[in-house]
């Protein structure tokens, strides 16, 4: 499956947007991007996924350039809820479906 | 149930003593994961079940570990013999298939202390 590298830590004030980039460089032509967010004390939580372009859902956006080397997870206006363990993965293209998680990105979020 | 649920939710024991964590999943769902989470870590895969068979096993760090799966519903992770390094929080997810596309929906965990 492929690595993924994205920022460990990330601070942000409520009602700012946040966006957060992960690289996945050797991303599988079938692979698809998935972003879990998890909260102290629980299970990780689906947010979003994609192929390329553009996503969007209730919660979150999410950008995929052309290359799919990389992808931003785009959360609007955040409110001090948001802080949480954000991870990006990378799979689903002939594997189990086990996930792979790197160590995610902490986000912080102020009042 | 509405979501996966898990049992305990917390559980101390003694080195060298044996556990067993259950995962109840989602009604339907064909596919279950366990994951192990270390303090301050991301989740490492352990095991997965379609049905009742474990296809990937790669996970399990070592043969103190075992899990079953029956009535392609209820799930069991036992550790023998437990070690101080065991200390983690246990997570079971299930999804409808085992396609990594497939959202996975996981449980609060079990936390396992290992004195």
């Amino acid at each position: 499956l492929a690595k993924t590298t994205q920022p460990i830590s990330m601070d942000s004030y409520e009602g700012q947007e946040v966006n957060i980039t992960c690289s996945h460089n050797n991303i599988a032509t079938n692979d698809y991007i998935t972003w879990y967010q998890q909260f102290p004390s629980q299970g990780p939580r689906f947010i979003i996924q994609g192929y390329k372009t553009k996503v969007t859902n209730e919660v979150a956006s999410l950008f995929i350039p052309a290359d799919r080397k990389s992808s931003t997870l785009s959360l609007p206006r955040v409110s001090l809820s948001d802080t949480a363990v954000y991870y990006c993965l990378v799979g689903g293209s002939g594997n189990t479906g086990k996930l792979i998680f790197g160590q995610g990105t902490t986000l912080q979020v102020k009042p | 149930g509405a979501g996966v649920s898990q049992s305990p939710s917390n559980k101390v024991t003694e080195k060298g003593k044996d556990v067993e964590l259950r995962c109840d999943p989602i009604s339907g769902h064909t596919a279950l994961y366990w994951y192990r989470q270390r303090l301050g870590q991301g989740l490492e895969f352990l095991i997965y079940f379609q049905g009742n068979s474990a296809p990937d096993k790669s996970g399990l760090p070592s043969d103190r570990f075992s899990a079953e799966r029956t009535g392609e519903s209820v799930s069991t992770l036992t550790i023998q013999r437990t070690q101080q390094e065991d200390s983690a929080v246990y997570l079971c997810a299930s999804s409808h298939q085992r396609t990594g596309q497939e959202t996975q929906y996981f449980g609060p965990g079990t936390r396992l202390l290992v004195l």
